[in-house]
Formats: structure tokens, sequence, C-alpha cells
């Protein structure tokens, strides 16, 4: 059982190349979510599945789209990179539920863009 | 407007010290979720805790504890003893509900950074 998975774990690209980031998860979570981690700013929601078939944006989504492939697996794009989406990403997945709904993390992406 | 505090940037103590990490919350919601997380030097973020708006009551794990009071809005978390290995990035978390269901936005305060000295 290893939980949320992340590829890869550091990537470093020029301004204007794409990239994917993928993020799976083993634990038949319906809700699947991507962040990004600035210095001094905590974790920011990019975009967010609640279910397999459904996306939604989060509060920072500009210069992001975002699969949702099946239940196990959220991936993140960056069609034109920016330096400013120099961050850490992260995946994260819960189980939407009164008593369950607990997001638990991937270990991240440290992507820098120059 | 959903906003959490952490007011505390950075706290130093010694080991064996007491410390509580502040966290402050704002919400119009009536039921919601409240998380303490922790992250490490090695970047991972760990669950520690999940708290629901409608129990209050506090709670006790070792050396981790957590106050809950609605009446100021607050969510502190206090380690016993601290010892080396609890230097980390602790950020607390507000994710509103919706019956049952997340809306799937967690919100995060920006993080107290301890250091625990030998």
């Amino acid at each position: 059982n290893a939980g949320v998975t992340q590829t890869p774990k550091f990537q470093v690209l020029k301004t204007g190349q794409s990239m994917t980031l993928q993020c799976a998860q083993d634990m038949n979570h319906n809700s699947m979510y991507w962040y990004r981690q600035d210095p001094g700013m905590g974790l920011r929601l990019i975009y967010y599945s609640a279910s397999e078939g459904t996306t939604d944006k989060g509060e920072v989504p500009n210069g992001y789209n975002v699969s949702r492939l099946n239940k196990r697996e959220f991936s993140l794009r960056l069609e034109s990179a920016a330096p400013s989406q120099t961050s850490v990403y992260f995946c994260a997945s819960s189980e939407p539920g009164l008593y369950t709904d607990t997001q638990y993390f991937g270990p991240g992406t440290r992507l820098t863009v120059l | 407007a959903q906003k959490v505090t952490q007011a505390q940037t950075e706290i130093s103590v010694v080991e064996k010290e007491d410390v509580t990490l502040d966290c402050v919350y704002e919400t119009r919601d009536t039921t919601y979720y409240l998380f303490w997380y922790k992250q490490p030097p090695s970047g991972e973020l760990v669950f520690l805790i999940r708290r629901n708006s409608f129990d209050e009551q506090n709670e006790i794990s070792g050396r981790y504890s957590w106050n809950f009071q609605k009446s100021t809005s607050s969510f502190n978390f206090t380690i016993t003893a601290s010892q080396v290995v609890d230097s980390a990035v602790y950020f607390c978390a507000l994710s509103e509900a919706d019956y049952g269901g997340s809306q799937g936005n967690l919100i995060f305060g920006k993080g107290t950074k301890l250091s625990v000295k030998p």
C-alpha cells in the first residue's frame, strides 16, 4: 500500500516548456487534489477532482490544466512553464464523508523553471 | 471567507520544553473540519489530527495534545517534552463541509517552523 505517489520528484524546465506531473493513489479515494507550496505561503489549491470525471478550479488555477484519468490517477499539466511556477507541487487524495474526509499527501515534486 | 492564521512564524525551544503552536480560523459555516499537518525537513506532509466542528473534545495522543475552542475560533497544538525529532513546519488547515462531503478546498495557514535544540 504505497498511498499517494508522485512522479517525478524533481524537474527543471526552461521557460515555455511543457510538462505533466503524475499522481496516483491506491487508497480507492474518490477525491484528488493538486496544491502548490511556495515559501512563506503555505499550500494553495490549484485544482481538485471531487470524483472520477469531474474537475474544478481551486485558488490558483491559471497556467495549469488537469486530467482525472481514472479513479486512481490525477495529472497536472503546465502547457508553457513560467518562472512564477517554480514551486513544490503536492498531490493529495481523500474519501469524502462526515467522519472520513482527510486528505493524504504525496511526497511532492520540486519544480524549477529557469 | 475562510482563513487560517498561524501568527507564530518560527519558534525555537530547547529539548524537553513544552511548546504550543497557535491556530486561529475564520469561517461562516457551522460545520467544518480542522487539521494539523507536520512537514519535517524531508518535505513530506504528515497528517496529525482531524477535528470536526461539532466535536469540541480536546484530544491527547502521546506527547501531542490539541485544544479546540469554538468560542475563540482556535485550534491550538501543544507538544509536551519536545524532542529534536519534533523539528518541522506545522500547518493548521480548515475545510468547510457540505453535509457529509468536502467542497474540496483545504485552506492552510502559512505554517509555524519549530526548531527543537538539544
